[in-house]
């Protein structure tokens, strides 16, 4: 069957490497924004999120960065790892948990060994 | 974070018929979605799905070709009906509980 991602744009990085995952959002009153990661024949999983007050957060490995004045979104994971290849698609809402979440066009991450 | 049990998990449809998909969650939630994500596609909502009232469907999608039933807080359907070859997709039911978003693992539709 075909595979999540097969047509969305691809970013390819070498192990090791750091990633940079970019998306523009689309509704400036948005409040709440989450990055997913998503592999063939599940669901999206969730990465990292940010609320609108913030303009960077990190995890484990990751890093989201806000830039509302731009409607931009970065993911940046470090040290990239093959268990990372997946699309990862940004998402956006207002009104946390009571909204449906808009999604960006997502991106493959393929990550050479 | 909620867990969604969502089946099944794949099926193969001749065209004009309807598939039912279930979506049970491990605790009781307000708020369920329901969405669609064509091949190589980012994932659109289908509608938002309260109990006790009609669902509210976005823009292109409509009731009598996806009806939805949201019987309890823990349960939902959405069924895909008098389906056609474009209707293959993967369709996700999703829950927010708090400032968490849970997805199911999807549900695999190809019509044929």
């Amino acid at each position: 069957g075909e595979s999540v991602g097969l047509h969305l744009p691809t970013l390819s990085v070498q192990e090791g490497d750091n990633s940079i995952i970019n998306c523009a959002y689309s509704n400036s009153a948005s409040d709440y924004f989450i990055w997913y990661k998503q592999e063939s024949g599940k669901g999206p999983q969730f990465i990292i999120d940010i609320r609108s007050n913030m303009d960077k957060r990190q995890g484990q490995r990751v890093t989201v960065l806000l830039n509302k004045t731009v409607k931009h979104l970065s993911l940046q994971i470090a040290a990239t790892q093959p268990g990372d290849s997946a699309v990862y698609f940004c998402a956006e809402t207002l009104d946390t948990g009571r909204r449906a979440l808009t999604f960006g066009s997502g991106t493959r991450l393929q990550v050479q060994p | 974070s909620a867990v969604i049990s969502q089946k099944p998990s794949r099926d193969i449809c001749q065209r004009g018929t309807s598939l039912t998909i279930q979506c049970q969650v491990d605790s009781q939630v307000t708020m369920m979605f329901w969405y669609r994500q064509q091949p190589g596609q980012s994932l659109t909502l289908i509608a938002t799905a309260n109990q006790g009232s009609e669902a509210t469907y976005e823009s292109g999608f409509v009731i009598d070709k996806f009806p939805i039933s949201r019987p309890n807080l823990t349960f939902s359907t959405l069924t895909v009906s008098n389906m056609s070859p474009e209707d293959s997709s993967i369709y996700l039911c999703s829950v927010g509980t708090g400032n968490r978003y849970t997805f199911g693992s999807g549900t695999r539709l190809t019509v044929v």
